[in-house]
């Protein structure tokens, strides 16, 4: 079943912070991060694993509720660069089968 | 590191032909690897998951004999859509992980670049 991500879509100016939720009606196991671009594949950006973690990648960080079953990814002092739609993937079994979310287009202006 | 090849990127065909998509990690060895079906400005729908040297596990509602996988080699995994039809077009993207099973789970997909297929 797939995770449901909010919000759909966030319009940013360089500089600002936005934070992306991602929850599931599943316990996880584990909640990773992706970042892909129009016409590109998607990009790993970072694995949360259960124990409620918190992990980082530059000024994009992420944490996981494992008791709440959801993760946020924040981006902080967004950059042009982080352009793009987020899709966080769901493993809901030990096998690391991933469910993805629809996605959060995020957009950054200068 | 972590170097997923997709080919063809783009294919155009008739109705009623076979596709065969190619999946490759060029620098380490993929005892895993997924297949996804996406559609314009939507999410990543898991079809199937490859492991080397056995048959796929496909996920409820993806037709084994229309959408046939082989993993053959530690690097290699093919898709061939059967006698494609135009209900058939989609963007087509394949990931790679290392290892099989409960222990490398936690391990990251690396995708290819996809490939569109339309079928006229």
């Amino acid at each position: 079943q797939q995770p449901v991500q909010s919000p759909q879509a966030v319009i940013l100016r360089e500089g600002e912070d936005a934070v992306i939720n991602c929850s599931s009606s599943k316990a996880l196991y584990s909640v990773h991060w992706y970042r892909q671009k129009h016409g590109e594949a998607p990009v790993f950006l970072m694995i949360l694993l259960k124990g409620g973690e918190q992990k980082g990648h530059e000024k994009i960080s992420a944490s996981f509720n494992e008791k709440k079953q959801q993760s946020s990814l924040y981006l902080t002092a967004s950059q042009l660069s982080y352009s793009g739609t987020y899709f966080c993937g769901t493993g809901t079994d030990s096998w690391g089968k991933l469910q993805f979310g629809a996605g959060t287009q995020v957009v950054v202006t200068p | 590191g972590a170097v997923v090849s997709q080919h063809p990127s783009w294919v155009i065909c008739k109705s009623g032909t076979s596709v065969k998509i190619e999946c490759r990690s060029l620098d380490f060895q993929a005892t895993t690897m997924f297949w996804y079906r996406q559609f314009p400005k939507q999410s990543l729908m898991l079809m199937a998951t490859s492991n080397e040297g056995s048959k796929a596990t496909y996920e409820q509602g993806v037709e084994k004999d229309k959408f046939l996988i082989n993993h053959a080699s530690l690097t290699l995994s093919t898709l061939t859509v059967t006698s494609a039809h135009p209900e058939d077009s989609s963007f087509y993207i394949c990931s790679a992980r290392v290892g099989q099973g409960r222990s490398y789970s936690n391990q990251p997909q690396h995708f290819g670049d996809g490939t569109r297929l339309s079928i006229l």
